[in-house]
């Protein structure tokens, strides 16, 4: 739907366990990013790439890694370190820094 | 690195009344000012957005204006209608060669409300 797509909608893990959340885009997009969503908060970028084998950390990168191995996909990681992982989760993406952003329908995590 | 501040809050506005909300920015390089709109469980959508080129842009009931030089932007919604209600959030971007590049900061949020 709308170009981008992630799953799973829901996803529930144990604390202590690392989670991979999927990002997939049909648009040719170069930039894809990842924000984590709480309530009050705003959106608050945690990685970003601008091109395919490249990326940079966002303001809240502690606890998460990524890997841009081909353009349509930006898979992010949560990983143990992260100390407050429940959140909700939008990748979205973009032709340039400067353009306006797709955002998937996000993931919600939950972890207990 | 960039730093978006986004006021107020929460704003509750009668149908057919005006609204705004302001955001400022910090990195005097940002370039690129969009703001999206998000109806309660729904993805982020782009309504409007302005380049530093330009100080003002409107479309339809809805424009924004930015002050680069007080490095703040707002967002204006006219003669508003209850299906404005949602959360709408700015964003910067900055330009090449700044310590911003490549990133779209947002703002934290603002719940508007419009009653019937």
């Amino acid at each position: 739907d709308g170009g981008i797509t992630q799953s799973p909608k829901y996803l529930f893990r144990k604390e202590g366990q690392n989670v991979t959340l999927s990002c997939e885009q049909n648009l040719n997009h170069d930039a894809m990013y990842w924000y984590r969503q709480d309530p009050g908060q705003g959106l608050r970028l945690i990685y970003y790439s601008q091109i395919v084998n490249d990326f940079q950390k966002g303001d809240i990168a502690e606890g998460y890694s990524v890997s841009r191995e081909k353009k349509e996909s930006f898979p992010l990681t949560v990983t143990s370190a992260q100390k407050n992982p429940t959140a909700f989760y939008l990748c979205a993406s973009s032709t340039s820094p400067w353009s306006p952003l797709h955002f998937g329908n996000g993931t919600r995590l939950t972890v207990t | 690195g960039e730093n978006v501040e986004q006021h107020p809050s929460t704003l509750s506005v009668q149908e057919g009344d005006s609204a705004v909300i302001k955001c400022t920015y910090s990195d005097s390089a940002s370039n690129y000012f969009p703001w999206y709109k998000q109806e309660l469980g729904k993805r982020p959508q782009l309504i409007i957005d302005i380049r530093s080129n330009v100080g003002e842009k409107k479309d339809q009931r809805i424009a924004v204006t930015l002050n680069k030089t007080a490095k703040h932007f707002s967002l204006h919604i006219t003669e508003t209608q209850p299906e404005d209600s949602a959360v709408y959030f700015c964003a910067a971007s900055g330009a090449a060669g700044g310590t911003s590049y490549g990133k779209l900061t947002f703002g934290q949020g603002t719940i508007l409300t419009v009653h019937p």
